[in-house]
């Protein structure tokens, strides 16, 4: 069965306190992995796509990876306005499978 | 770009009233997708559109959810009667459909439905 799942569930750092989101998966044939940023009161906003293990894409304070089980989104020396709920989903034919998030507060 | 409109933004309602959710895909997408969020269920599919044709509603709850897309350039999304576990926040996100980055999802602000 497809499925992704995502850790911690909620995460407090410091702001400047680098760290990482999980996102651990089981799909038949991926073909693509999507990290989303969700703000209170918003759509989920588009963030990064991988394809490949090995695979690693960067945006500001962002850094996104892949491996073939699971990936991982990397905040390096996070501001309090990176405060949000990142989302992971995986693609599988024509839909996205989506992991319940991690909620990420950055303490001034 | 616009992005992905969505109206009404916040909808109250009592049971049993009907409720109409409406969406404008990005000018040039193909695909169509309604989700449902809730703190409990989190992001759920409930019906996906290609070309305007409906290919899988197998996420729509019962039969008091309805979708239409009668042109490429508007979705809606029906509840009738409305009850009050209906109360969530109804996403529209719309896709190029084909392969490499252009099969990204693009959401829209969402509709936040509460059901009195």
């Amino acid at each position: 069965e497809d499925q992704v799942t995502q850790s911690p569930e909620a995460l407090r750092l410091q702001e400047g306190e680098s760290s990482s989101l999980n996102c651990s998966y089981t799909v038949s044939g991926l073909r693509g992995l999507f990290w989303y940023r969700q703000d209170p009161g918003k759509g989920p906003e588009f963030l990064f796509t991988l394809y490949s293990a090995g695979e690693e894409k960067e945006k500001e304070r962002l850094k996104a990876t892949l491996t073939k089980k699971e990936s991982f989104l990397h905040i390096t020396a996070p501001k309090p306005e990176d405060s949000a709920t990142y989302l992971c989903a995986v693609q599988a034919g024509y839909q996205l499978i989506w992991g319940a998030g991690t909620k990420l507060i950055i303490k001034p | 770009d616009a992005g992905v409109i969505q109206s009404p933004r916040h909808e109250v309602t009592e049971m049993g009233q009907e409720v109409t959710l409406r969406c404008k895909p990005i000018s040039g997408h193909n695909s169509l997708f309604w989700y449902r969020q809730t703190m409990m269920r989190g992001l759920e599919l409930l019906i996906y559109f290609n070309n305007n044709v409906p290919i899988d509603d197998s996420g729509m709850p019962e039969d008091r959810f309805s979708a239409k897309m009668p042109n490429a350039s508007f979705s809606t999304l029906k509840i009738q009667p409305s009850e009050p576990r209906d109360s969530a926040v109804y996403f529209c996100a719309s896709r190029r459909t084909s392969g490499g980055e252009t099969d990204t999802q693009y959401f829209g602000p969402g509709t936040r439905l509460t059901v009195l």
